[in-house]
Parts: C-alpha cells; sequence; structure tokens
C-alpha cells in the first residue's frame, strides 16, 4: 500500500532553535500535503495544506512565519518550527494522497519537544 | 457548529460486545468519507471508507446517509484490541475535515 515517511520520528530541541521535519510519499506523488499538530489527549488539529510549486494554505491561528513549510517536488514537503518554544512541543504528522485517489495516507508522525 | 461532529466518548464496552458510532457532517457538498483508527500516540490509520451501499470489513461495517448526513462505523464481537480512537474524516474538494474522534475502550 501507498506509504508516507516522516523524519525525525524523534526530536528534542533547545528554545529558539530551529526544527525541520521531513514528509515523503515513497511510493506515489502527491501535489498537495497535510500537516497536523495533535497535542496529548487532543485531536489532530490541520495546521496547513503544503501544495507542490506554491504558497502553503494556513489554517486560522497558525503562524506561517513561525511555522515554515516548503513542498519542493511531488513526493517531499517539509515543516520548519522557526524560534521552537516549549509550548510548540507536541507531535506533527503529515498526510498525503495519491495524484488522482482518494485515499488519505498518514506519515508515522514526528513527535517534538522543546527544552 | 463544527463540519464533522462526534460524540467524543469513551465508550466502555464489554469484550464480544458490539458497539456503534455516529459522526454527522454539515456541509452537503462532502464528497468521501473514512473512518480512521488512532491509536495512543501514534498517527491515524486508514480503516475504511464509506460508500452510500455499505460496505463491511469483517466485524467491520461503514454505512453512510447523504440524506441525513450521518456516516456509522458498527464494530461486531468486540476485541481487546479495538481499544482506540476512531475517526470520522470527510473530504470536501481539497479539504479534509476530521472529527475529533471517540474514544473506544473495550473491557476485558
Amino acid at each position: 500500500g501507498a506509504v508516507v515517511s516522516q523524519h525525525p520520528s524523534r526530536v528534542i530541541c533547545k528554545s529558539g532553535t530551529s526544527v525541520k521535519i521531513e514528509c515523503r510519499s515513497l511510493d506515489f506523488q502527491a501535489t498537495t500535503m497535510f500537516w497536523y499538530r495533535q497535542f496529548p489527549k487532543q485531536s489532530l488539529m490541520l495546521m496547513a495544506t503544503s501544495n507542490e510549486g506554491s504558497k502553503a494554505t494556513y489554517e486560522q491561528g497558525v503562524e506561517k512565519d513561525k511555522f515554515l513549510i516548503n513542498h519542493a517536488s511531488l513526493t517531499l514537503s517539509t515543516l520548519t518550527v522557526t524560534s521552537a518554544h516549549p509550548e510548540d512541543s507536541s507531535f506533527y504528522i503529515c498526510s498525503a494522497n495519491p495524484l488522482g485517489g482518494n485515499t488519505i495516507y498518514f506519515g508515522e508522525g514526528s513527535w517534538l519537544t522543546v527544552v | 457548529r463544527k463540519e464533522v461532529e462526534q460524540d467524543p466518548g469513551p465508550f466502555n464496552v464489554p469484550e464480544g460486545a458490539t458497539v456503534a458510532f455516529n459522526c454527522t457532517y454539515s456541509n452537503s457538498a462532502s464528497q468521501s468519507f473514512f473512518w480512521y483508527r488512532q491509536d495512543c500516540r501514534k498517527e491515524p490509520k486508514l480503516l475504511m471508507s464509506v460508500y452510500s451501499s455499505g460496505n463491511e470489513d469483517g466485524r467491520f461495517t461503514a454505512q453512510l446517509n447523504r440524506a441525513s448526513q450521518y456516516i456509522s462505523l458498527l464494530i461486531r464481537d468486540s476485541k481487546l484490541s479495538d481499544s482506540a480512537t476512531y475517526l470520522c474524516v470527510v473530504r470536501r474538494d481539497d479539504k479534509i475535515i476530521f472529527g475529533k474522534g471517540t474514544r473506544l475502550h473495550i473491557l476485558p
């Protein structure tokens, strides 16, 4: 089946630094990928829609200058958390669906801890 | 009103019982419907797509009612391993909307 890979799966960074998370579709191409955040015991929250070759679309309340999204190819989107703070510590998940397909596949998620 | 609504639960159900979840959606232009399962501290995984004709996969049956704008998931003969959060997902054009999930605990 279709596979979406995220890297790193876990990262610890110091407050004020930036962290990049990669989301790759391994066996299909995706013009659109989605980034979510999930705090413990809470539901998934869509942060932004990543569009290949154009600017990402951010959900209300999500700072685009803090969460930089780049979708440079049909198989890779990256999320960079800039100037990270402890309150950014969360589970970040990406998803994608194959071109022309309907099913949404999720990456394994990335646990970010900012200390 | 949220576009996709689910009862958050938790549903505490004895092993072997049948449990049913509903999910309602507000936008009649919604096109595709799914149930995902999310285990604690893991990513959601597709359980099944949902069609108007209804579809069944082993102990799981999903149904879509477009007139009333809801989808359902029925789990028969529940197992301990069915304990998870079940997410209702609705797709409309390029937008994917998640319900907040229903937590299910299967009790031994």
